[in-house]
C-alpha cells in the first residue's frame, strides 16, 4: 500500500512561470513531509520541508504548502528557472512510523526557456 | 560532496556472481538506509539500521544481505541476482528521530 503518492508523473512550464507539484498521503501519522530534488544519476538531494502543524513554509523561490485536511502537500516554485529540471520526490516522516522516510513516485519537471 | 559515499558508481555482474555495495557516511549520524530506486516506481526501502540495530524488511529476498559494522558504514552484500534486480541502489543517513535523510550518489546495477 503506497503511503505518499505522486499522481502527476510529468510536468513541463515555461521559464519564468511558477511550477506546482502536488503529493498526497494516507497517514495520519506522518509528522514532516519533505521534498528532494534528483538529476540524472545522482542521489536525491533535499530541498525544503514543513512540519504537520504548519500550512506553509517558504525558503527562497521554494514554498511548500501543507493542506492536512486534504492530506496534500504541493511543492511550488517561482519563478522557474531552467535549472529546476529534474525529478522532484515527495516524502513523508514521523516519530511513529518507524524512522522511515514513505516516498512518492517522483515527478519529472522540465522548465522550457 | 554530500557526506555519503557510495562505491562503486557502476556495477555489471553476471547472475552467478558475488559482489558487495559499499555506503560510508562522514555525518556523525546514527540510521543508515538502503533504498532501491527502479523505473516508475517509489522509492522501495530495503533495510533500516537504527542506533546499529537492524530493522528488517521481509520483503526482500534474501539474495540481498546488509551489513553494518559500525555507525558510519553499510554494505549491501549480493548474491546470485536476477535481471529484474538492476536499479539504482541508494544509500542514505540520518539522525535518529530526525527529518532530514542524506543520500549518496548509488550504485547503478546492472545484471545481465
Amino acid at each position: 500500500d503506497q503511503q505518499v503518492k505522486q499522481n502527476s508523473p510529468s510536468l513541463s512550464v515555461q521559464e519564468g512561470r511558477i511550477s506546482i507539484l502536488n503529493c498526497d498521503y494516507t497517514n495520519s501519522m506522518f509528522d514532516y513531509f519533505l521534498w528532494y530534488k534528483k538529476y540524472p544519476a545522482e542521489g536525491p538531494t533535499f530541498l525544503i520541508s514543513i512540519s504537520s502543524i504548519k500550512d506553509k513554509n517558504e525558503d527562497g523561490r521554494f514554498t511548500v504548502f501543507l493542506n492536512k485536511s486534504a492530506k496534500h502537500p504541493s511543492l511550488h516554485i517561482v519563478p522557474s528557472q531552467p535549472g529546476d529540471s529534474a525529478v522532484y520526490f515527495c516524502a513523508a516522516w514521523g516519530l511513529n512510523t518507524g524512522n522511515q522516510f514513505y516516498f512518492g513516485t517522483g515527478t519529472s519537471l522540465t522548465v522550457i526557456p | 560532496e554530500t557526506g555519503v559515499t557510495q562505491t562503486p558508481r557502476h556495477l555489471v555482474m553476471g547472475m552467478t556472481n558475488k559482489k558487495s555495495l559499499k555506503c560510508e557516511q562522514h555525518l556523525g549520524h546514527n540510521a543508515m538506509y538502503w533504498y532501491k530506486q527502479s523505473a516508475k516506481k517509489p522509492l522501495e526501502l530495503m533495510f533500516v539500521y537504527s542506533l546499529e540495530e537492524r530493522v528488517e524488511n521481509n520483503s526482500v529476498p534474501s539474495r540481498f544481505s546488509p551489513e553494518c559494522p559500525n555507525s558510519s558504514h553499510l554494505f549491501l552484500h549480493l548474491h546470485t541476482l536476477q535481471p529484474e534486480d538492476s536499479a539504482l541502489y541508494l544509500c542514505a543517513s540520518s539522525q535518529a528521530s530526525n527529518t532530514e535523510a542524506f543520500f549518496g550518489q548509488g550504485t547503478r546495477l546492472t545484471v545481465v
